[in-house]
């Protein structure tokens, strides 16, 4: 099993820009998340699937952030514009019915500058 | 506001004793309970998991659970230089068991 899937590892945009960050769950699995990381804050929820379908999107900071998932294997986390605020890590995780346990992917860490 | 609290540490202890880590909550209908471990640049890892009231051993975790005090631990015995990482106290929305709330972590420092 590969885990779960992330890319980049790493983004460095300019202000301003346009940052797509990119989740493959693990095969099988029903639930998607997308959570941020920072040092203020710890980790954050922003948004979750269920097959497919956005659930609780009441942690995503505003209309800048959007996320979609347009099939079982593949989901995706857009800023647009972005801002140095927006600098932080973001994992996607999965898990499956009947476990509530998450499994991370690797993360992208994000720069804004 | 559903809050995961921690004491951040570092918490320090020589190889081989017990590291003792403590997390409460406020959500007093939250009802899964689940200790992740992260290394420094890297991604949280399950770890433990418990359900119900009382100790959940595994190896040398043992998780305990106390809900009426709303208290949540992670208890590692002989302790190794690679249990070094900051680790998490998660626990589950009364609302929906699948959205998390993490605390802000343990950092743990195992001294040879």
């Amino acid at each position: 099993d590969a885990g779960v899937i992330q890319s980049p590892r790493h983004e460095v945009t300019e202000m301003g820009q346009e940052v797509t960050l990119r989740c493959k769950p693990i095969s099988g699995h029903d639930y998607l998340f997308w959570y941020r990381q920072t040092m203020m804050r710890g980790l954050e929820l922003l948004i979750y699937f269920n097959n497919n379908v956005p659930i609780d999107d009441s942690g995503m900071p505003e209309d800048r952030f959007s996320a979609k998932m347009p099939n079982a294997s593949f989901s995706t986390l857009k800023i647009q514009p972005s801002e140095p605020r927006d600098s932080a890590v973001y994992f996607c995780a999965s898990s499956v019915t009947g476990n509530y346990g998450y499994t991370f992917g690797s993360g992208t860490r994000l720069t804004v500058v | 506001q559903k809050e995961v609290e921690q004491n951040s540490g570092p918490l320090s202890v020589p190889e081989g004793a017990i590291a003792s880590l403590n997390c409460t909550y406020s959500d007093r209908g939250s009802q899964s309970f689940f200790w992740y471990r992260q290394y420094s640049g890297k991604s949280p890892e399950l770890i433990m998991f418990i359900y119900s009231n009382g100790d959940k051993e595994d190896g040398r975790f043992t998780a305990q659970l106390n809900k009426a005090s709303q208290y949540v631990s992670l208890l590692i015995r002989d302790s190794q230089p690679s249990d070094s990482a900051t680790y998490l106290c998660a626990v589950g929305s009364s609302g929906s068991a699948r959205q998390l709330t993490f605390g802000s972590g343990t950092q743990l420092t195992v001294l040879p």
